[in-house]
């Protein structure tokens, strides 16, 4: 039972590459998340999916996108990343919006812009 | 915005020693009030939830207090072990909306 998984764990980017971060979860859930975590800021939703095929901005969405490429996989790209970027990226699922409690996230990517 | 404020930013605790950390709110549409707990390089468990009709819930060593009229709910960890050293976030939610997290406590219990 895999719950969420996230790749890559580390990487790290040049200014001004491109990256896609993976999420994939295997527990039939319907919305998906990608946060931020940043030291004294917490999490920050960077953009949201509350259902396969659509997709929505959250509190931070500047300079991703994002793409729900079917129920399992919502993918998180950096198009020309930037120091400001350097975070731990959490990919989270839930069975609706409603159902908050039923967050699950995955492990995290460490991204270092340099 | 910071709609949910959370203190302090780091506690340590003895063990045994009883551990609290304050959230306070803005939006009185929340109406769910979960904590999450994250060990380093892990993501963040649901470890406990309370709905705003009740003024207090406890789970083993774990109690969420309530306090609706000052928009304010705390986490207790009662005889805290070095096993409950994480960073603890509390969150609020209301309808269809997402999840509005606190910004963390790292919580360090020294034997």
């Amino acid at each position: 039972n895999a719950g969420v998984t996230q790749t890559p764990k580390f990487q790290v980017l040049k200014t001004g590459q491109s990256m896609t971060l993976q999420c994939a979860q295997d527990m039939n859930h319907n919305s998906m998340y990608w946060y931020r975590q940043d030291p004294g800021m917490g999490l920050r939703l960077i953009y949201y999916s509350a259902s396969e095929g659509t997709t929505d901005k959250g509190e931070v969405p500047n300079g991703y996108n994002v793409s729900r490429l079917n129920k399992r996989e919502f993918s998180l790209r950096l198009e020309s990343a930037a120091p400001s970027q350097t975070s731990v990226y959490f990919c989270a699922s839930s069975e609706g919006q409603a159902q908050a409690y039923g967050y699950t996230f995955g492990s995290g990517t460490r991204l270092t812009v340099v | 915005q910071q709609q949910v404020k959370q203190s302090p930013q780091s506690l340590i605790v003895q063990k045994g020693g009883i551990s609290i950390i304050n959230c306070a709110y803005e939006n009185t549409a929340f109406d769910y009030f979960p904590w999450y707990q994250q060990f380093p390089g892990k993501g963040p468990a649901l470890l406990i939830a309370i709905r705003p009709d009740v003024s207090e819930k406890k789970e083993g060593r774990f109690t969420i207090s309530f306090n609706k009229s000052a928009k304010q709910f705390s986490l207790h960890i009662m005889d805290s072990q070095p096993g409950d050293s994480a960073t603890y976030f509390c969150a609020a939610f209301f309808g269809n909306e997402k999840l509005t997290f606190g910004t963390g406590t790292r919580l360090t219990i020294i034997p």
